[in-house]
């Protein structure tokens, strides 16, 4: 059974850098569109980006100058880094697994990860 | 930016049926996918490629999409159904930007 468990910090300071891993279990991790999704307080889902293990990214533009998701096949985990963090960053972060779509690319998402609250104040 | 508009909220008794809509420019050639989300839990995929249900998703769930609107349906909405629900897909220009409609809050009671 896949199962997709994030971990890292849950409080920041402001201008620090957010780390955060996905670790895949039951499942290979090839073949997806790894993804991260946040949740701020009282607000939607956000979708924050993706990487594909074929070599591929693909980042919310509102985030892409200071996001980078990287991905280890050999330990199964898949990274998140957000940089220069401000309150506005405060949020749960999920993890999610995506699919190809049948007419090729991206296409949804069809397990998550429990998230992590991540708290960003000073 | 790419956007998905949903309808804020909607409200059934139990055993009516929910209509939630999402529209959006690029969905005549882009999938939509559906996520339940309740406060607490994770998002959980009702929803995808527009009309297909994922294994152990009642079949009260049904989706259907026509030109730039997608629309989730609920029939026979039980109180367990309430939640918050997103629509998800991306744009159909060269960026591919991928967003999540604003959600929509239904209310069983």
């Amino acid at each position: 059974q896949l199962q997709l468990q994030e971990s890292g910090p849950g409080l920041l300071k402001p201008s620090e850098t957010l780390s955060l891993t996905c670790t895949v279990s039951g499942g290979p991790v090839s073949s997806f569109y790894w993804s991260w999704i946040r949740q701020p307080p009282g607000k939607g889902l956000e979708w924050i980006g993706f990487v594909y293990f074929g070599g591929s990214t693909n980042y919310n533009p509102s985030l892409a100058s200071r996001l980078t998701i990287s991905g280890d096949t050999s330990m199964q985990q898949v990274s998140l880094s957000l940089t220069s963090v401000t309150t506005a960053d405060t949020a749960v972060y999920y993890c999610a697994r995506g699919r190809r779509a049948d007419l090729g690319g991206f296409g949804h998402l069809d397990h998550w990860g429990q998230g992590i609250l991540v708290n960003v104040s000073s | 930016s790419y956007e998905l508009t949903q309808t804020p909220s909607v409200s059934v008794s139990p055993g009516q049926t929910a209509t939630i809509t999402c529209s959006g420019d690029a969905l005549p050639k882009k999938y939509a996918s559906w996520y339940q989300k309740k406060s607490g839990q994770a998002p959980i995929l009702v929803i995808y490629e527009d009309d297909k249900r994922p294994s152990g998703i009642p079949e009260r769930f049904s989706g259907s999409a026509s030109g730039t609107v997608a629309t989730l349906t609920i029939s026979g909405a039980q109180v367990e159904d309430e939640g918050d629900y997103y629509c998800f897909s991306m744009d159909s220009g060269g960026v591919h930007e991928v967003v999540f409609g604003g959600g929509t809050k239904v209310t069983v009671l």
